[in-house]
């Protein structure tokens, strides 16, 4: 079955620090990788996507990510976030072969000053 | 180019109500595509419309339909309101098949 995994359910971080989601998909089938993020009452903003090319992708606020097609991974990075970032994170991927977008359950990614 | 749009934004419904929401997709995109979001479950697909036709279909119960209509526009209802369909409803759209999809605002329903 296709799933997706965001490893962590909250990450909590202070102000300026490195941080890091991780996001494991099930499939071995070609895929669309992205990240979105939901802020409170609202709906889901694309942060970044990987549909081929270079496996090191960048997004909008500093974020980026890197698909490694071995692990079947896709975890997203900032170098130092911001109180701004916080916020919920999802992973989703397109399966070429359903046709399907799936999400992972989400990661709340926590900013504290 | 105006986002996805989706009406009303909440809503408040009793146990056997039914209800219709809206989505208007980004001008020029032709797939419109259904999720349900809940602390529970997270967030599940419920249908894609392409060219007013369901091109694919989650694994929701029959109560659960959606139509679209010539101008992209998508309707989704909801027939026989179980107090677990209380949910963030969100309507996204994309130009054909594969492409990234744009999410709209949602619609919050509460059963009651």
């Amino acid at each position: 079955a296709q799933s997706v995994t965001q490893l962590d359910s909250q990450v909590p971080v202070f102000e300026e620090a490195p941080v890091e989601l991780r996001c494991n998909y099930s499939s071995s089938v070609s895929v669309y990788l992205f990240w979105y993020v939901q802020y409170p009452n609202q709906g889901l903003q694309l942060l970044l996507k990987y549909l081929s090319g270079s496996t090191l992708v960048k997004g909008i606020n500093g974020f980026e990510a890197e698909f490694n097609k071995s692990q079947t991974s896709f975890h997203l990075r900032k170098p130092s976030v911001h109180i701004s970032d916080t916020a919920e994170y999802f992973c989703a991927v397109f399966f070429f072969n359903t046709g399907k977008l799936i999400f992972g359950q989400g990661t709340t990614l926590q900013v504290k000053p | 180019k105006a986002g996805v749009t989706q009406t009303p934004r909440y809503l408040i419904k009793t146990r056997g109500q039914q209800v219709t929401l809206s989505c208007s997709p980004i001008s020029g995109h032709r797939s419109v595509s259904w999720y349900q979001q809940t602390p529970g479950q997270g967030l599940q697909f419920l249908f894609e419309y392409f060219s007013e036709t369901q091109r694919n279909k989650g694994n929701f119960p029959g109560r659960f339909s959606g139509r679209q209509f010539s101008n992209s526009r998508s309707e989704m209802n909801v027939s026989t309101l179980e107090l677990g369909d209380s949910a963030l409803y969100l309507c996204a759209s994309r130009p054909g098949s594969q492409e990234t999809q744009y999410f709209g605002p949602g619609t919050r329903l509460l059963v009651l």
